[in-house]
């Protein structure tokens, strides 16, 4: 079947690390998103691409970092600079008319 | 920029009854989709229901059903026959249809938290 398959489930990082959440799709779609989202707010858009080799930042960018060398892979590394990168992560992709298919999400926590 | 407004933070219903959850949203576009996601305790988010805006009949889905009003830029969902497992998060949101080199940024709402009471 096809779908988005997010790793660690669970991640925790130190200070001052930095760590990357995977996402895969087989579901053949071009875009592809990275979210945040915390208690009592909605999504927020971290970073997107449209095709490989190429990503824009989204609305919360800063301290986060991603890289689009393969059409089913979106990696997003949360670097040191991310002061508060606890949180729930979610990735996502589109094809040109339809909604989002998400993944399952990872959770990070600072320790 | 399109907001969305979800002003229900929690609501609840009980089971086998019906229950709406209210959306409004803001655009100058004329041409674009609404959804609503719903995301259960396990966090996995789900599409519901969609809508083109384009279309004047309402979208349904076995037991979840919208009113859409454009010209009050109004998108609500109805929940019909209420059953345990529809109890999550509900989140209302809105895509640009104009492909602006591909991309059609999805704007998200704050979320609604539905509780079914047995």
């Amino acid at each position: 079947d096809g779908g988005i398959t997010q790793s660690p489930k669970y991640l925790f990082r130190k200070e001052g690390q930095n760590v990357t959440l995977s996402c895969e799709q087989n579901l053949n779609h071009d875009a592809m998103y990275w979210y945040r989202q915390d208690p009592g707010q909605g999504l927020r858009l971290i970073y997107y691409s449209q095709i490989v080799n190429d990503f824009q930042k989204g609305d919360i960018a800063e301290g986060y970092s991603v890289s689009r060398e393969k059409k089913e892979s979106f990696p997003l590394t949360v670097t040191s600079a991310q002061k508060n990168p606890t949180a729930f992560y979610l990735c996502a992709s589109s094809g040109r008319h339809d909604g989002y298919t998400f993944g399952s999400g990872t959770r990070l926590t600072v320790v | 920029a399109q907001t969305v407004t979800q002003s229900q933070p929690e609501m609840s219903v009980q089971e086998a009854e019906t229950v709406t959850l209210s959306c409004t949203y803001d655009t100058s576009e004329s041409d674009y989709y609404l959804f609503w996601y719903k995301q259960p305790p396990s966090r996995q988010m789900i599409l519901v229901i969609r809508q083109e805006a384009y279309k004047q009949q309402n979208a349904t889905e076995n037991r979840f059903s919208v009113n859409f009003q454009k010209a009050a830029k109004s998108f609500s969902l109805k929940i019909s026959d209420s059953q345990l497992g529809d109890a999550a998060m509900y989140f209302c949101a809105y895509r640009s249809a104009t492909t602006s080199g591909g991309y059609q940024k999805v704007t998200f709402g704050t979320g609604t938290k539905l509780q079914v009471i047995p």
